[in-house]
């Protein structure tokens, strides 16, 4: 069954890293021309998108972001990875992994498969 | 942080037909596709339009795109109940190499 599974600790104590798997069923994540990605929601606001990667390329990062994240992928275990730096409040989110379609092959498509999202809380 | 512009709320009565604009720049929108986004309540975000006006398998025509130059909308015709969420459009951004979200719209039905 084609699904995303996000996992990690709820709250997070600020100035610590953040990190965060998403684990991939039903497809594998060295197809392609997935690219997969990291976007968050905090609350009241609207989606911020963090990041995008394919397991054999350099990833995007949003260059609000770059100095704090980094997404890796563990291709024996089907998963990806999202780690946030000296997080602080604002961090504070509900975190999506996802999919591209692959309708153009390139890091540009829309997400067509999401997760159910994580909440994460930063607290000092 | 929010790139692309959208009304924070719109709303009508039920069979009724709705837009929700969504304003860019010449770096999305203007040079990219646009996608739009349905958040249910509770629930993961959904792809609703791809490629300006395209629908994936599943979703209704009662929902369509369309985009003129830096500007796009989402049109629900035959309003319904269950259409009550939040929609998000996004493009990708060449100057900032990276996907950028809309502020996103609530649709209440009345």
């Amino acid at each position: 069954q084609l699904q995303l599974q996000e996992s990690g600790p709820g709250l997070v104590w600020a100035s610590e890293t953040l990190s965060l798997t998403c684990t991939v069923s039903g497809v594998s994540l060295t197809d392609r021309p997935y690219y997969w990605a990291w976007i968050r929601q905090p609350p009241g606001k609207g989606l911020e998108w963090i990041g995008n990667m394919f397991y054999s390329e350099s990833p995007y990062y949003n260059p609000s972001l770059i100095s704090r994240v980094a997404i890796s992928a563990d291709t024996s275990r089907n998963q990806f990875s999202l780690s946030l730096s000296s997080v602080t409040a604002a961090d504070t989110a509900v975190y999506y992994c996802a999919r591209t379609s692959g309708e153009m092959g390139t890091v540009r498509d829309a997400f067509d498969l999401w997760g159910h999202g994580t909440s994460v809380t930063v607290s000092s | 942080q929010s790139v692309l512009t959208q009304p924070p709320s719109v709303s009508g009565t039920p069979g009724q037909r709705v837009t929700i604009s969504c304003s860019g720049s010449r770096s999305n929108l203007g040079i990219k596709y646009i996608d739009w986004y349905q958040r249910l309540p509770g629930t993961a975000p959904k792809l609703l339009i791809y490629k300006n006006n395209q629908r994936p398998s599943g979703v209704p025509d009662r929902f369509s795109g369309s985009k003129s130059g830096t500007s796009a909308s989402l049109a629900i015709s035959g309003l319904r109940s269950d259409d009550e969420a939040e929609y998000f459009c996004a493009a990708w951004d060449d100057s900032l190499s990276g996907q950028v979200f809309g502020t996103g719209t609530k649709v209440t039905v009345l």
